[in-house]
């Protein structure tokens, strides 16, 4: 079945530092791939999406590449701030199955 | 736009005594999703609706839970009886449907059950 492999955390960065979240799938036939972030005391918000393969998703300084070849899909951001410290989910959708696939989630600290 | 709605926020009930939850979804979404997410790990699906109908029902434990999406708008979650395993966030999700270009699921707030 399909699945979602992340990084553990808690990733600890201090502020303007380069971000790397790792993940890894695994699905039947294209799927799509998205990150989803949960703040504090709020809901999940998607981040960003790609839907085929060498897409890369952008939003907020966040990328992310669909690297079909090594079927991943890390996320990346240049230059942390405090505000960005959450915890952020890989998912995938499947051509058989359309509900979203969740990773564990990484818990992203950032300090002043 | 107003987002996925969901209530109640919180909900602290004992052992076999029944719970229920709902779920606004986005206007015009047709494709509703209820997730179950445990402490510390990622969201789960439990079923979810193309309209009225329920799709994808195979993770929701059926000798306990129940769900209805009547006249393929609202949702409810029923669990009956609860039990202590039970106590988790609900999450409700909408999208507008399931083909890819319309696939991306809005997320509500979620209810926090803990069950005593």
């Amino acid at each position: 079945g399909d699945s979602v492999t992340q990084m553990e955390g808690p990733v600890t960065l201090s502020e303007e530092a380069f971000l790397t979240i790792n993940c890894t799938y695994t699905a039947t036939g294209y799927p799509s791939l998205f990150w989803y972030v949960q703040y504090p005391g709020e809901g999940l918000q998607l981040l960003l999406k790609a839907t085929k393969a060498d897409d890369k998703g952008s939003n907020k300084g966040f990328e992310a590449t669909y690297r079909k070849e090594t079927t991943s899909f890390h996320l990346e951001k240049g230059s942390v701030q405090v505000s960005d410290s959450a915890v952020y989910f890989c998912a995938l959708t499947s051509t058989g199955r359309r509900a979203l696939t969740f990773g564990s989630g990484t818990r992203l600290q950032v300090q002043p | 736009e107003a987002g996925v709605v969901q209530s109640p926020r919180y909900k602290i009930i004992e052992k076999k005594q029944p719970v229920a939850f709902w779920c606004n979804p986005i206007s015009g979404h047709n494709t509703l999703y209820w997730y179950l997410q445990n402490l510390g790990q990622g969201p789960e699906l439990l079923i979810r609706y193309e309209n009225e109908e329920a799709v994808d029902d195979s993770q929701l434990p059926k000798d306990r839970f129940s769900a209805e999406r009547l006249k393929g708008v609202d949702s409810t979650l029923k669990i009956q009886p609860a039990e202590l395993g039970d106590s988790a966030v609900y999450l409700c999700a909408s999208s507008l449907g399931s083909h890819p270009t319309e696939e991306t699921q809005y997320f509500g707030p979620g209810t926090r059950l803990l069950v005593l």
